[in-house]
């Protein structure tokens, strides 16, 4: 079955740029009827849908985020990545990434989360 | 952007039924998904598309959705059933995704 795991620095410097790279096994990011999602959740808190994208590069974010998020897809590699500049303590979080279906727009699988704190 | 109201807290006693609401504008017009996410886990999809629930997740599990409330019902609660609930739909006007504000569930 899909499998998903994130990778990354678990600390950053703030104002500096958060990278997460997401890889996919047992699937393909290639697959046309799938979209990559990055989504966060703050310690004790909510869950905070970040943007996806899809295999052709064609991508979609959260508006309080948009200003500052990049997706990117690598079809070679199976993998999608998410990149977040000028990064504050506000932006704490676990992060997931996450296969989201065409037609039904739910998430599933999702990775198992990696936390990133942003902290000097 | 659209907003999804889950109340904070639901407890309930082993062996009864736990009712989780998920509140928002003619939400009724959408598709809402729910995800059970136990401690220091990712979320897992208990219900997709109001009402189906994807394999291997049990019977204890449903859902509906009409006018500005969908409801996530778990029947004869077990301990394991213990955690947070999230409702999420996608806003087709903005093709945004929203989560409701989660609710934890405490089994007594």
């Amino acid at each position: 079955q899909v499998q998903l795991q994130e990778s990354g620095p678990g600390l950053v410097k703030p104002s500096e740029t958060l990278s997460l790279t997401c890889t996919v096994s047992g699937g393909s990011v290639g697959s046309g009827n799938y979209f990559w999602s990055w989504i966060r959740q703050p310690p004790g808190k909510g869950l905070e849908w970040i943007g996806y994208i899809f295999y052709n590069a064609s991508s979609n974010f959260n508006p309080s985020l948009k200003s500052r998020v990049t997706i990117s897809v690598d079809t070679s590699k199976n993998q999608f990545s998410l990149m977040l500049t000028s990064v504050a303590a506000a932006d704490t979080a676990v992060y997931y990434c996450a296969r989201g279906r065409f037609g039904s727009n739910y998430f599933d699988p999702w990775g198992q989360g990696t936390l990133v704190t942003v902290s000097t | 952007s659209f907003v999804l109201t889950q109340p904070p807290s639901v407890s309930v006693a082993p062996g009864k039924t736990a009712r989780i609401t998920c509140g928002g504008n003619n939400i009724g017009s959408k598709s809402v998904h729910w995800y059970q996410q136990r401690p220091g886990q990712a979320p897992v999809v208990v219900v997709y598309d109001d009402s189906d629930r994807p394999s291997g997740i049990p019977e204890r599990f449903s859902g509906s959705n009409s006018g500005n409330t969908a409801t996530l019902t778990i029947s004869r609660v077990e301990a394991g059933d213990e955690a947070d609930y999230y409702c999420q739909v996608c806003d087709s006007r903005s093709d945004h995704y929203v989560f409701g504000t989660g609710t934890k569930v405490t089994v007594l």
